[in-house]
């Protein structure tokens, strides 16, 4: 069946440095793609999606570009900020009709100043 | 607009009680979903309506039992809580195509003594 896998955390960075979280999914078909993003205490809200190979998707810095070739979604960001400690999930879904999505066991991202 | 709302918030049950946990979405979705969020293990599907007046299984529906109401009303329900039922519960809700946005309730934190 369909599988998302993610790097485990935490993943534990300085203010102002690079940030790439891995995703990678096992799918039939051609999925759509989604980061999740929850911060502490809240439920989940979409950071960023992705519904078609080689789209890139983006918001509040972060970038996700669809790798149907390496079957891979990876988040990145330039320059993290502390406001960004949060868990992070990737997600599939399908392209057509109605899917359920699959999630990723999250990635715990931890900024200090 | 409230978006999607759960209540209680926080609850306490013994062993043997029975409880529900409400949820209601006012983005007139026709897709609500019901996980549970325990450490380590990301978020697993407990029920899911693709539609008013449909629900299915996901992956851990064993314990719960769910009612779609209407549109907008997703119950789940703990008909005798066990311990192993301690989590933190969301529900969701999206339109119907797979390539859309789930949108996530605030959760409710439930402990089973």
């Amino acid at each position: 069946g369909d599988s998302v896998t993610q790097m485990e955390g935490p993943v534990t960075l300085s203010e102002e440095a690079f940030l790439t979280i891995n995703c990678t999914y096992t799918a039939t078909g051609y999925p759509s793609l989604f980061w999740y993003v929850q911060y502490p205490g809240e439920g989940l809200q979409l950071l960023l999606k992705a519904t078609k190979a080689d789209d890139k998707g983006s918001n509040k810095g972060f970038e996700a570009t669809y790798r149907k070739e390496t079957t891979s979604f990876h988040l990145e960001k330039g320059s993290v900020q502390v406001s960004d400690s949060a868990v992070y999930f990737c997600a599939l879904g399908g392209n057509t009709g109605f899917q359920k999505l699959v999630f990723g066991t999250g990635t715990r991202l931890l900024v200090s100043p | 607009n409230a978006g999607v709302t759960q209540t209680p918030k926080f609850q306490v049950l013994k062993t043997g009680q029975s409880m529900t946990l409400q949820c209601a979405q006012d983005m007139n979705h026709n897709s609500m979903y019901w996980y549970r969020q325990d450490p380590g293990m990301g978020l697993r599907l407990i029920y899911y309506s693709a539609s008013e007046g449909t629900t299915d299984k996901g992956e851990v529906p064993n314990g719960y039992n769910v009612s779609r109401l209407n549109k907008r009303e997703f119950s789940l329900r703990l008909e005798s809580a066990a311990p192993s039922q301690t989590s933190v519960y969301f529900c969701a809700s999206s339109g119907l195509h797979s390539q859309e946005t789930q949108y996530f309730g605030p959760g409710t934190r439930l402990l089973v003594l």
